[in-house]
């Protein structure tokens, strides 16, 4: 069955300090997609990032970065230098290849403090 | 471009009370989905679409019905309005299977008293 989790309910962090926020995710298909949404203070839902099965690169985009790890079934994401405006509900998912429907996980709740 | 506009943003039902939301999308998407998000949780798949006139039902599809009589818009009715369908409601649509890059309206939050 398919599965995401976001063990981290909540993480408070300092300004400027790095954060990671993990997600494991359980599937039985080779080929299937992850992604990453925010959900900042006004509600709606933005697209990070989406990454397929085949590929592992690590991505990086100004001060977000993504490590994929097959091996652990993990897609953690990582901020780098964080700021107030990075205070947000980060949401992971998951989709499987021929189904386009989401499975989310609970997300994880960014307070930055200035 | 609007992309995906729910309306009404806020709404407030009696019990037993029907209401519509209302979701388009001016992207020429094929799929379009209905989730509720319920405080501390992730979304939940109410019913999606494949297309004009092709609807399915999702993880969480009882008391809600929907239409896909058009590409652009996906209304989810709410029959018999019950305090369990307090939630806030997002409505998405996404390209085709392959990317499934799925973009999300503003949400609708409603409340049932």
């Amino acid at each position: 069955a398919q599965k995401v989790t976001q063990a981290q309910t909540e993480i408070s962090v300092v300004e400027k300090e790095d954060v990671t926020l993990d997600c494991v995710y359980e599937t039985r298909d080779t080929t299937y997609y992850l992604f990453w949404y925010k959900q900042p203070p006004s509600g709606e839902l933005v697209f990070l990032i989406r990454r397929n099965s085949f590929d592992e690169q690590n991505e990086i985009s100004g001060r977000y970065s993504w490590n994929f790890q097959k091996s652990t079934s993990s897609f953690n994401f990582t901020i780098t230098a964080s700021q107030v405006v990075d205070s947000a509900v980060y949401f992971c998912a998951l989709s499987e290849a021929g189904t386009y429907k989401y499975i989310f996980g609970t997300g994880t709740r960014l307070k930055v403090l200035a | 471009n609007a992309g995906v506009t729910q309306t009404p943003k806020f709404r407030i039902l009696k019990i037993g009370q029907s209401m519509t939301l209302q979701c388009t999308q001016d992207m020429n998407h094929n799929y379009m989905y209905w989730y509720r998000q319920d405080p501390g949780m992730g979304l939940k798949l109410i019913y999606y679409s494949v297309g004009a006139g092709i609807t399915d039902k999702g993880e969480v599809p009882n008391g809600y019905n929907v239409s896909r009589s058009t590409t652009e818009d996906f209304p989810l009715r709410l029959e018999l309005a019950a305090p369990s369908q307090t939630s806030v409601y997002f409505c998405a649509s996404s390209w085709d299977r392959a990317k499934n890059i799925q973009y999300f309206g503003a949400g609708t939050r409603l409340s049932v008293l």
